[in-house]
Formats: structure tokens, C-alpha cells, sequence
């Protein structure tokens, strides 16, 4: 079964640091384009991180120079490092596998995120 | 930056019934252009990608259209598991950037 399961979320302080894990079943994270998205309480859908097969990373400019996404290939799991974390970074933080990428053309595509975790809550408070 | 608006906000409708949803983007994303759905406390999930292509294991209740900046999202005849909050997303490759639009709360009537 296609599976991903976030933890390591929790309660920090404004300024602090937290790392989130996604690990992945039935397929393989490396051979992926993986992304966060977070949503805040009451609001919509974020976008924050992706990383591509290839290792590439990009990020939203809200966590740019912050966050850090990651992935351990033998553990087949996902990461993002939250350092300097702010009251606004408060959210249900989800991985998902991206189905963006590149044909050997050069053309880009996207088919969507198409597998979810269920969600890891962080909250950011003094 | 595109920008992706969800018209409208809340829509009320009977089941069996169908519903129509619109999102628009502030400029062209062809057709990379995706629906989710999310029920309370879980999370999205994937409808329909390529602003018409149904996801595995979507009904063929849902059906997506449009290209360029008008997308539509119709359900044929809402069941009670339809009511729910739909997003679309928007992709493009430079800068990289995926934006999701506000949302639209699908509501019995």
C-alpha cells in the first residue's frame, strides 16, 4: 500500500526549531519529487517545499533561507528542518508525492500531488 | 506571482443535484491545473489533474475543464460524501511555484 506518515511536529517558542518526518511505504521517495504543504488553522492550502529526484530543492518565499527539506534515501523518508520559527508558521504540516517533472523534450508537467500524509500539527507560541 | 480565485466561496446545494465551480488564475497556467478535495481533518485529496484528467479511482462524477485562465469543476449529481471544501492548484515551472487558490465550501442545501 502507497503510504506516507508525518511526525515530529509539536509546541515550540517563537525562534526555535523543529524537524519533520515523512516516512514513505510503497514507493520510493527518492525517485520522487516530494513536497510540504501546510495549512494554517481555519485557512487554506500552502505550498511550502519541494524536492526533486534529482535533489534539486525549492521553497516558498514565506520559509526561503528557514526551512530546509531533505530526504534519507536508505529510510526512505522525508524531512523539513523549521529553524527561526514564527507565530505564522503555525499550521498541519503535510508531505506529499509530486507528480511535476520534465519529459526528455525539455517539456514540464504536472499530474498533481497524488498521495498525502495525514498531517503533523506545529504550533508556534510563547 | 499568479494569484488563483475560487468563485464562489460557499455554494449550497440539494444532493443529486449538480455543482459547478469556478476557479481563476491572474495569468496563463495552460493546463497545469489540479482539484482537490478535503473533508474535515483529513487530508486533500488529488481529483483531477491536467485541469481535465480524473485522478485513479475518482468517480466519473467529477469532471474538470478549461485551460489557459478559466477552470471549471462540475460535479454531475452531488452524493452526501461530496460535501466538502475543493481547492485548485496551480503549477509553473519558472519561477517554481504552486499556489493554491482560497477554496470553495460545497454545502447540502
Amino acid at each position: 500500500e502507497v503510504q506516507l506518515v508525518e511526525s515530529g511536529g509539536g509546541l515550540v517558542q517563537p525562534g526555535g526549531s523543529l524537524r519533520l518526518s515523512c516516512a514513505a511505504s510503497g514507493f520510493t521517495v527518492s525517485s520522487n519529487y516530494m513536497s510540504w504543504v501546510r495549512q494554517a488553522p481555519g485557512k487554506g492550502l500552502e505550498w511550502v517545499s519541494v524536492i526533486y529526484s534529482g535533489g534539486s530543492t525549492y521553497y516558498a518565499d514565506s520559509v526561503k533561507g528557514r526551512f530546509t527539506i531533505s530526504r534519507h534515501n536508505s529510510k526512505n523518508t522525508l524531512y523539513l528542518q523549521m529553524n527561526s520559527l514564527r507565530a505564522e508558521d503555525t499550521a498541519v504540516y503535510y508531505c506529499a508525492r509530486d507528480r511535476s517533472g520534465r519529459t526528455r523534450g525539455g517539456v514540464y508537467y504536472y499530474y498533481g500531488m497524488d498521495v498525502w500524509g495525514q498531517g503533523t500539527t506545529v504550533t508556534v507560541s510563547s | 506571482e499568479i494569484v488563483m480565485t475560487q468563485s464562489p466561496a460557499t455554494l449550497s446545494v440539494s444532493p443529486g443535484e449538480r455543482a459547478t465551480l469556478s476557479c481563476r488564475a491572474s495569468q496563463s497556467v495552460s493546463s497545469n491545473l489540479a482539484w482537490y478535495q478535503q473533508k474535515p481533518g483529513q487530508a486533500p485529496r488529488l481529483l483531477i489533474y491536467g485541469a481535465s484528467t480524473r485522478a485513479t479511482g475518482i468517480p466519473a462524477r467529477f469532471s474538470g475543464s478549461g485551460s489557459g485562465t478559466e477552470f471549471t469543476l462540475t460535479i454531475s449529481s452531488l452524493q452526501s460524501e461530496d460535501f466538502a471544501v475543493y481547492y485548485c492548484q496551480q503549477y509553473n515551472n519558472w519561477p517554481l511555484m504552486y499556489t493554491f487558490g482560497q477554496g470553495t465550501k460545497l454545502e447540502i442545501k
